[in-house]
């Protein structure tokens, strides 16, 4: 299964929204993960099961889709929100997506 | 709480080899599948390989199959992955993560810190 992710870069104003999406080759149902991953920092999950956020991520960060279609929204964007964002299919073996860089406009 | 550390990267020659362990702590270890991602430098995340929680199934993405073998030894609460014919290709930074169930089949809560392998003559 190929994941894709669009777009590659994302420049948002602090507190501004920030749309990321992701798309699968085949349906994956809801088994989809997002990952954020600041530089030199190991990747840290943030959301399962396409909508369910992790422990210790603020509710600014909502994922939803089903299908092939997922979007990550991060409702009013914090200066610790500037990042890479994977995502991640689990339906079948695991593939992620390339990634989307958020960065400060 | 739940600590996964990486060990055994490096240096290594094309051609050669070498072999990864995660140390793992702060939960039942056999309880858990574990797997091995990596990334190379400036590039997004690879899945590498998996392994059950008994050792009994393991699986490979087809860059590394043939050449990387996982195991795990359950007393010790390790993982292993031994890299054999070793490219260019194969240098990135080796994270080994936990995922949420004894078979592997979901996403990875807990990761490590990664170890770095670097294939260069």
């Amino acid at each position: 299964i190929m994941m894709t992710q669009s777009p590659a870069t994302l420049s948002v104003s602090p507190g501004d929204r920030a749309t990321l999406s992701c798309r699968a080759s085949q349906d994956i149902g809801t088994n989809l993960a997002w990952y954020q991953q600041k530089p030199g920092q190991v990747p840290r999950l943030l959301i399962y099961g396409a909508s369910t956020r992790a422990t210790g991520f603020p509710a600014r960060f909502s994922g939803s889709g089903s299908g092939t279609d997922f979007t990550l929204t991060i409702s009013s964007l914090q200066s610790e929100d500037f990042a890479f964002y994977y995502c991640q299919q689990y339906d079948h073996w695991w593939t992620f997506g390339p990634g989307t860089k958020v960065d400060i406009k | 709480e739940v600590h996964l550390l990486e060990s055994g990267g490096g240096l290594v020659q094309p051609g050669g080899s070498l072999r990864l362990s995660c140390s793992a702590s702060g939960f039942t270890f056999s309880d858990f599948a574990m797997v091995w991602v990596r990334q190379a430098p400036g590039k997004g995340l690879e899945w590498v390989s998996a392994l059950s929680g008994t050792g009994f199934s393991s699986y490979y993405a087809d860059s590394v199959k043939g050449r990387f073998a996982i195991s795990r030894d359950n007393s010790n609460s390790t993982l292993f992955l031994q890299m054999s014919n070793l490219g260019v290709d194969d240098t990135a930074v080796y994270y080994c993560a936990r995922d949420t169930s004894d078979f592997p089949s979901e996403y990875f809560q807990h990761w490590g810190q990664g170890t770095l392998v670097t294939v260069s003559s």
